[in-house]
């Protein structure tokens, strides 16, 4: 089956810029997560959603960054507008429940650079 | 609240040998753990998981975790290191009745010829 996929893969903005990701989870996930991954450290949970509910959002900076699920499949996350310190790697991943025993499978990620 | 230790953010070893990564874990409910592995410019692969029953478990490529309850404890081993073992690893915990994970800071793993 097709891996989480991700687009796009590189990102360099200038600073203030809006920029957005996307993220299309394996087929028949109900859970989809992003993640936050800093540069020499692990990843941090942004917002999670069970179909189209983003049931936990609470590190998400809402002041500047949004996400959205429609449809309760691909996922839109948002970042306007964006500042040096959001140059990382954001990374989506998706499981079939949302248990702590689920495995979360990740794609390849979005690489976002802020000049 | 829960949190994960990883002791050395970068191990070196020789094709062959003994890989060892360590994790620790504090978790205010029974954990689950999981090790990824994590390719440069790639996503996290998951190497094993732990959930319940044998705590001593087996992954892909080889690797094996154990689960040490008293030592809160469950680090990654591998009896003999190729160089494609090349990558950064990660352990992860999840605790909650969601699969909120929270990963270490990640392991380096060098492998030399």
């Amino acid at each position: 089956e097709a891996g989480v996929v991700q687009s796009p893969r590189y990102k360099i903005i200038e600073k203030k810029q809006p920029v957005a990701f996307w993220c299309n989870p394996i087929s028949g996930h109900n859970t989809l997560y992003w993640y936050l991954q800093n540069l020499g450290q692990g990843p941090e949970l942004l917002i999670r959603y069970e179909n189209e509910e983003a049931v936990d959002d609470s590190q998400l900076p809402k002041d500047r960054f949004s996400a959205e699920r429609l449809k309760g499949v691909d996922s839109t996350l948002k970042i306007q507008p964006a500042e040096l310190g959001d140059s990382a790697v954001y990374l989506c991943a998706s499981s079939r429940g949302s248990g702590p025993q689920e495995t979360q499978y990740f794609g390849p990620g979005t690489r976002l650079l802020v000049l | 609240a829960q949190s994960v230790t990883q002791l050395g953010s970068h191990v070196s070893v020789s094709e062959g040998a003994l890989v060892l990564l360590r994790c620790n874990y504090s978790s205010s409910v029974p954990p689950y753990l999981f090790w990824y592995v994590q390719y440069p410019n790639q996503g996290l692969q998951l190497l094993l998981k732990y959930t319940t029953g044998a705590t001593l478990v087996k992954g892909i490529n080889g690797f094996e975790a154990e689960f040490k309850k008293s030592e809160t404890s469950f680090h990654l081993t591998k009896p003999s290191a190729h160089m494609s073992d090349a990558a950064e690893y990660f352990c992860a915990v999840s605790g909650t009745s969601y699969g909120k994970l929270t990963f270490g800071q990640g392991t380096i793993l060098t492998v030399h010829p």
